[in-house]
């Protein structure tokens, strides 16, 4: 039992290109969630979804795409990439409406 | 929206004494409360949760929070502290309606020896 895994754990990218995070976990849970973490802010809420083929936007969605085809698998797109996005990343899953668990993280610097 | 306010940025407290984190909360309707730490370049780990039921509630490594519904607060706390223990700490809030939580902005607990 992975529990929720992230990929890459690092990336670095120019202004202007594009990358998707991946992220699964391997617990059945039908929610899963990405935040964003900047010091000071705590964690942030992009997107969610409560199942496959449903999602949602959180507080900060804008620059950002998901989908949710399977229940395992939520990868979270940035379609042009800039500098505001350089942020720390995670990935979480739980059952409706109780605790989350959070995957290990993706450290993002556009430059 | 609902919202969480952690009123103070760092805590420190001796090892051994009793420590309080302190969180407080705005949301519409019937809570979620929950605590999470974060040891550093890790993810979050989940602490404690309440649903409903028992004000007071007993999570991980003996750390315990008491809702308060009048005082719309939910304070961590820890009889005896360790070194340890130091480490990011955060309050989140999920209306029960929906799945968006929303975390305050963290408390850094340092427990010096």
């Amino acid at each position: 039992n992975a529990g929720v895994t992230q990929t890459p754990k690092f990336q670095v990218l120019k202004t202007g290109q594009s990358m998707t995070l991946q992220c699964a976990q391997d617990m059945n849970h039908e929610y899963m969630s990405w935040y964003r973490q900047d010091p000071g802010m705590g964690l942030r809420l992009i997107h969610y979804s409560v199942g496959a083929g449903i999602t949602d936007q959180g507080e900060v969605p804008n620059g950002y795409n998901v989908s949710r085809s399977t229940t395992e698998d939520f990868p979270l797109r940035l379609l042009s990439a800039a500098p505001s996005q350089t942020s720390v990343y995670f990935c979480a899953s739980g059952r409706t409406g109780q605790e989350q668990y959070f995957g290990p993280g993706t450290r993002l610097t556009v430059t | 929206a609902q919202s969480v306010a952690q009123p103070e940025d760092q805590v420190n407290v001796a090892e051994g004494n009793p420590l309080t984190v302190k969180c407080t909360y705005s949301v519409s309707g019937n809570p979620y409360l929950f605590w999470y730490v974060q040891y550093p370049n890790r993810g979050l780990q989940f602490l404690l949760k309440y649903i409903t039921g028992d004000n007071l509630v007993k999570g991980s490594y003996g750390f315990e929070a008491e809702f308060n519904k009048s005082q719309t607060s939910f304070h961590l706390k820890k009889p005896s502290a360790l070194v340890s223990d130091s480490a990011l700490y955060f309050c989140a809030v999920m209306p029960h309606n929906n799945n968006d939580m929303r975390f305050g902005a963290g408390t850094r607990l340092t427990v010096k020896p």
